[in-house]
This record gives structure tokens, sequence and C-alpha cells, in this order.
């Protein structure tokens, strides 16, 4: 199984602003993904992390909103910009096992005032 | 579109009381069922795949079954450690990897 950290591992942000959030493999793996917990809600997939191409978004997601990167196999970056009251969630990145498990962070819970 | 139920959405037991979760999904084409355990605070935690319908597995107090329809978490005489929230995802087959969730089942052990 992989271990993935992710940083930071909460914060609180003004309406408007932007945060970063990484996510750190301790080995290769080829699918990473990010998902979104709100609140009462199930873990929805924002995104499929591809290395060293565009991220695969899933529908009601957008590029612009949530810009992704993946310069490498063990790391992958999430943004969440222009931030509202609504983004306030739990960040969790993912990463696929060659077996199809998927091995999640600890999450980054984000607040929004 | 896949979609995934999971009942109830809180169970509290006795110590040593054994019961069982329940997930039914929908989907196109099943190339896995998934079983996370998720503790407050923290990220989901990989307990069980199973893969086809007539499929169990076995970790420790808790044994996974699959249906066409449907999953079942066996919890057999649980213990206190055992409260978090169990979360059932699907995948389907295709070049799409994507988990759908159920919202889960919070499960407390009372000693």
């Amino acid at each position: 199984s992989a271990v993935i950290s992710q940083k930071p591992s909460r914060d609180i942000c003004q309406r408007g602003t932007s945060l970063t959030i990484q996510c750190q493999v301790d080995s290769q793996v080829t699918m990473m993904f990010w998902y979104r917990q709100q609140p009462g809600q199930s873990l929805t997939l924002i995104a499929t992390a591809n290395q060293g191409s565009e991220a695969t978004y899933e529908s009601g997601f957008v590029i612009d909103k949530f810009p992704i990167s993946r310069p490498n196999l063990t790391f992958s970056t999430l943004t969440v910009s222009n931030m509202s009251p609504e983004d306030s969630s739990i960040y969790l990145c993912s990463a696929m096992s060659p077996t199809y498990e998927q091995y999640f962070g600890p999450g980054t819970r984000l607040t929004v005032t | 579109e896949d979609q995934v139920t999971q009942s109830p959405e809180a169970l509290r037991l006795q110590e040593g009381e054994s019961s069982s979760l329940n997930c039914s999904y929908t989907v196109s084409g099943l190339r896995g069922l998934f079983w996370y355990r998720q503790d407050p605070g923290k990220g989901p935690e990989f307990l069980f795949t199973l893969y086809s319908a007539g499929e169990e597995k076995e970790k420790e107090r808790l044994k996974a079954t699959l249906t066409k329809k449907e999953s079942f978490l066996h919890i057999t005489a649980p213990k206190p450690e055992d409260s978090a929230t169990y979360l059932c995802a699907v995948q389907a087959g295709g070049s799409n990897y994507k988990l759908t969730f159920g919202k889960g089942t919070l499960l407390t052990v009372n000693p």
C-alpha cells in the first residue's frame, strides 16, 4: 500500500483568496486523484491528476476553479481558487495501486470565512 | 450514473453484539467494490476489495460479502475500537478509475 501525506492539514482562508494543497506519495504510482468530502455528503471525485498532461475533471468541476498539477509520479497539487464559503470542505488526495485499490491521504480541512 | 446507497446511516451496538452494514449499488459493469473505514479527522483507510458476486473477504472481526446488487460488511463481536464510519464505493469498468462513494454508516460500539 502507498503512504500519502498532504500539506497543509488544515487552513482558514478569506473569501476571494486561493489555497494550494500538496500531496506526496511514498512510491511511484500511475494514477492520482483529488476528492472533496463535504459535511453529510459522499466523497466526490474532483479530477484525475495526469502526469505530464492536463487533469481530467468530473462534471461540475472546472480547471479555472481547481487547477491541478502533477509534475512527476509521486507528487500533485490542487489549488482552490477565488474561494467562497461554499468551498469549505475536506480535500483528499488518493493514489491507485496496480490492483485498483485507492489509498487516501489524511485530508486537508479548509474553512473559508 | 453509478449510485451507492448505504444503510443504516448510523448504528449503535453493545460490545460483542454482532451486526451487518449494507451497501446497495447500481453500476455499469462493476470492476470492484471497496470498503473503507474512516476515523474522525482522518482519511479513509482501505479495508477490502470485492470483484465478483459470491466473493467474501475477512479481516479480524470484519467480513465483506458481495452479490450482484449489494454488499454486506458483517461485524462479529465488535469492540469499541471498531467505532468509525464505514464507507462503501464502486468502481466501474473502463478507463475511468473513479470511485463512487456512499454516504457511509457511522458505527458506535459501546463498552
